[in-house]
């Protein structure tokens, strides 16, 4: 049972340039989140989605797009990365709102 | 927006010691987790709850809902305990996605 699977793990960008972190789940979850982790700061909420066909914006969304292509796949995408978005980026899923998350391993981007 | 506030953001214990890790928040919540990042960076889920006491072998997570606080205890603790340890609570009535602390980096040293 794989849970949450990220990819990539490692990404170097320059400035300006675009790319998708792609995200699936198998336990058949219906809500599905994107988080940045920034040092000495809490996950932050970029986007999620609470079911099949919908996504909402959460905390930090500017710069981002997400797709939720089907109840097991959530991609982020990068228009035209910024160093400011030099980040850890994590998938979760959970079975509901208010149910326990499941967190994909990470992407460690660097954008210079 | 709901403040979580973590304490203490660093601790280094000897092993066997009982570690106290305490979380608060600022606004009233429907539910309250605490997770695990290890050194390698995964994160994993050790509890959810929204009243009285969770326990999960050495792991024991209290919540205060009055007084808006939480607390989570690791007994006879050990090296592979060394983690950081988040706390992240869902506001009652706010939208979907968590409010997270900063976390507490804890070192049990052999």
């Amino acid at each position: 049972n794989a849970g949450v699977t990220q990819t990539p793990k490692f990404q170097v960008l320059k400035t300006g340039q675009s790319m998708t972190l792609q995200c699936a789940q198998d336990m058949n979850h219906n809500s599905m989140y994107w988080y940045r982790q920034d040092p000495g700061m809490g996950l932050r909420l970029i986007y999620y989605s609470a079911s099949e066909g919908t996504t909402d914006k959460g905390e930090v969304p500017n710069g981002y797009n997400v797709s939720r292509l089907n109840k097991r796949e959530f991609s982020l995408r990068l228009e035209s990365a910024a160093p400011s978005q030099t980040s850890v980026y994590f998938c979760a899923s959970s079975e509901a709102g208010n149910s326990p998350l499941h967190f994909g391993n990470g992407t460690r981007l660097t954008v210079t | 927006k709901n403040e979580v506030e973590q304490s203490p953001q660093n601790l280094t214990a000897q092993e066997g010691e009982f570690i106290t890790i305490n979380c608060s928040y600022s606004v009233g919540i429907s539910a309250l987790h605490w997770l695990q990042q290890h050194p390698g960076g995964g994160i994993v889920s050790l509890f959810m709850l929204s009243s009285g006491k969770k326990k999960h072998g050495r792991l024991i997570a209290t919540i205060n809902i009055q007084e808006k606080h939480s607390s989570l205890h690791i007994t006879a603790s050990h090296p592979r305990d060394s983690a950081v340890y988040i706390c992240a609570v869902r506001s009652r009535g706010g939208a979907d996605g968590l409010t997270f602390g900063k976390g507490t980096h804890l070192i049990i040293q052999p």
